[in-house]
């Protein structure tokens, strides 16, 4: 079974602060992908990457980045968070053009 | 972008056939119909994937008719479990992950 990790379930921080959002997935996949889900929006795509050290920006990428320095890991950067990033962060992995596997969501707070 | 539009949700008892449609007028030619459940506190879970005509699979069937301009989940016999919210995707899976578009979702509650 695939498996999509992410670092917290919550998270409280305040604003301005710098926020690290990790993934890490277990079957090698070259794609991986951050979603934020917000209500009456569905999922949003932030940004994604097809390799390591590669990356390409989604519907909504101002306000993050991303950072892929090992093929398993893909982290989402937030420089200065804002309460309008208060949202639900997913990670997802997929191999080649299929099925995407998510991970269980962070949700995030921002005071 | 194609522009997705799903009903907001529905409602179904158990044992009953549960279509959910998705409309997605502006498909591309490259663009696949991709269905995903979700579970409160869980990320999407993926169900069934097509780009035309019908695919089955163990638990859902989806639906899509020639112009593609709209594709329909069927849901067989369902159960309390089947109550969660399911989305649409449409996209370019090959070459566009940047022009992957997510419905809004379809809150299915199925009673006994």
């Amino acid at each position: 079974d695939v498996k999509v990790t992410q670092s917290s379930r919550y998270l409280v921080k305040r604003t301005g602060e710098k926020v690290f959002l990790e993934c890490v997935q277990d079957m090698d996949h070259e794609n991986m992908f951050w979603y934020r889900q917000d209500p009456g929006l569905g999922l949003r795509l932030i940004y994604f990457s097809y390799d390591v050290k590669m990356k390409e920006k989604g519907d909504i990428p101002e306000g993050y980045s991303v950072s892929r320095e090992k093929k398993e890991r893909f982290s989402l950067i937030l420089e200065s968070a804002s309460t309008n990033q208060t949202s639900m962060y997913l990670c997802a992995s997929a191999e080649g053009a299929k099925t995407q596997y998510f991970g269980p969501g962070t949700r995030l707070l921002v005071l | 972008l194609a522009k997705i539009t799903q009903p907001i949700s529905m409602d179904s008892y158990e044992g009953q056939e549960v279509n959910i449609t998705c409309s997605h007028n502006n498909i591309a030619t490259n663009d696949y119909i991709t269905w995903y459940q979700q579970f409160p506190s869980q990320g999407p879970r993926f169900i069934i994937q097509g780009y035309k005509t019908k695919v089955t699979n163990e638990v859902a069937s989806l639906f899509i008719p020639a112009d593609r301009k709209s594709s329909t989940l069927s849901l067989p016999r369902v159960s309390l479990s089947d109550t969660a919210v399911y989305y649409c995707l449409v996209g370019d899976m090959i070459t566009g992950f940047q022009k992957l578009v997510f419905g809004t979702g379809t809150r299915l509650l199925v009673s006994p």
